[in-house]
């Protein structure tokens, strides 16, 4: 049972462009987000997150958008450059801290130059 | 900034051996998660430890078993290991009531 959905298994942008990665969950019970990157042979990456009682967090070109109504959030990265491409995991984490991360199946973005 | 560190960065075990994955956690972190991540899949809760006390469990097979030890590092042991144990193994860690979680490059299990 994925509880964390990805539906776009790739994205390709042109560079200067926004960057708009998906995701939507099952558990109304989660309430913490998070998005991170990933380079082939490396770990996840940290990148940016959001709580429940928010609808938007910004750092920098990265910005976190949540829809707890329609359990969808979405990472907007603009402008979009090289160095962005990568594949980008959502996760979602319940109220207590120290608390297991589920992932989404992840979308591999490709921004082209 | 130190990272979590994680030794071997790949491991190449015949089928029913057994082994062992290390993990270090940042400095004063002191809650240590492993994850396992099979080809083309996302990662995978195996396991957490919070001040050397097991603090959750996830999909585990019996087979493998983890503990924390007084430095906070992780070893995460694996015997009779089936083909279908290779993948990446993420270690990650973060302190008391943070939820963001930073990971270990992995550990690359192959079993032949």
């Amino acid at each position: 049972d994925q509880q964390v959905k990805q539906n776009s298994p790739s994205l390709s942008v042109q560079e200067g462009r926004i960057s708009i990665l998906n995701c939507d969950y099952t558990n109304s019970m989660f309430d913490y987000f998070l998005w991170y990157k990933k380079y082939p042979a490396e770990g996840p990456t940290f990148l940016i997150s959001i709580s429940s009682i928010k609808d938007k967090n910004e750092d920098g070109r990265f910005t976190v958008f949540l829809n707890k109504s329609a359990k969808h959030l979405s990472l907007h990265i603009v402008p979009s450059q090289p160095g962005d491409s990568a594949v980008y995991f959502c996760a979602a984490s319940f109220n207590f801290g120290n608390e297991k991360l589920t992932f989404g199946t992840g979308t591999r973005l490709t921004i082209i130059p | 900034a130190a990272g979590v560190i994680q030794s071997p960065r790949h491991l190449i075990k015949e089928k029913r051996e057994t082994a062992t994955l290390k993990c270090y956690p940042i400095p004063r972190h002191d809650t240590v998660y492993w994850y396992q991540q099979g080809p083309g899949q996302d990662p995978q809760f195996l396991i957490s430890f919070y001040e050397k006390m097991q603090s959750d469990k996830g999909s585990i097979p019996d087979r493998f078993s983890a503990q924390q030890f007084s430095d906070y590092h992780s070893e995460l042991n694996m015997s009779s290991l089936e083909l279908g144990d290779s993948a990446l193994y993420f270690c990650a860690s973060s302190q008391l009531l943070s939820k963001e979680q930073y990971f270990g490059p992995g550990t690359r299990l192959t079993v032949t």
